[in-house]
């Protein structure tokens, strides 16, 4: 099974701050990388797939990067709607997600 | 419009089996390509991904779990029904059905059910 790690596993922030998010494959998962944003109560939402592809609707300020075994999420400039739990999950054979990374507010 | 919805019990005693059922509409499990997975997650934990069924008839189950469950579609009814043996009070969470992002390989789910919580006690 690839695990996923995620850091910070929470990260306090301000409106109009620049946020990044890491995201580990134990193992080489090319660019089979997705990233989700949830908010309470509600299902995941697609943000990233294939590492660094945008799913139609979201924000431009929302981008990915990376491949191999590290990836990177990254939000250029919060907004209020954006605080929220951050999820990576490598679509490979056997999906897995990571354990999220809550971004809150400062 | 490609929505998902999950229906079936809120509550089941340990050793039961857990039978959910998706209901969608927008797509159809007869078009090449597409897929539906269940993916569930414990309140305050991560998500995990379950199984997944294809257009084919493929199926994919999750290898922690394989022994437990079953995946299946009826194409006529649009509906994926999800199966789990020997529930446990750890197998508590919201369960959701998504559809498969197709036109691109890889399991990256882009429309989700609204979620169903199964909770496990006697």
């Amino acid at each position: 099974d690839i695990q996923m790690t995620q850091s910070p596993s929470s990260v306090s922030a301000s409106v109009g701050d620049r946020v990044t998010i890491t995201c580990r494959a134990s193992q080489g998962i090319s660019s089979w990388l997705a990233w989700y944003q949830q908010k309470p109560g509600k299902a995941p939402k697609l943000l990233i797939y294939a590492a660094s592809s945008l799913q139609s609707g979201v924000p431009s300020r929302f981008s990915g990067s990376g491949s191999g075994t590290d990836f990177t999420l990254t939000i250029s400039s919060l907004q209020p709607e954006d605080f929220a739990t951050y999820y990576c999950q490598q679509a490979n054979s056997f999906p897995s997600f990571g354990p999220g990374t809550k971004v809150d507010i400062k | 419009q490609i929505t998902l919805k999950e229906s079936g019990p809120t509550l089941v005693k340990p050793t039961q089996t857990l039978t959910l059922t998706c209901t969608f509409s927008g797509f159809s499990l007869s078009t090449s390509g597409v897929g539906v997975g269940w993916i569930r997650q414990p309140p305050g934990k991560a998500l995990e991904w379950l199984a997944l069924i294809y257009w084919d008839d493929d199926k994919r189950y999750s290898p922690s779990l394989k022994s437990r469950l079953t995946i299946t579609k009826d194409t006529s009814k649009n509906q994926v029904v999800l199966t789990m043996t020997n529930m446990d009070p750890v197998d508590t969470a919201t369960y959701y059905c998504a559809h498969r992002r197709a036109g691109i390989a890889g399991y990256y789910f882009d429309y989700w059910g609204q979620g169903t919580l199964v909770t496990v006690s006697s």
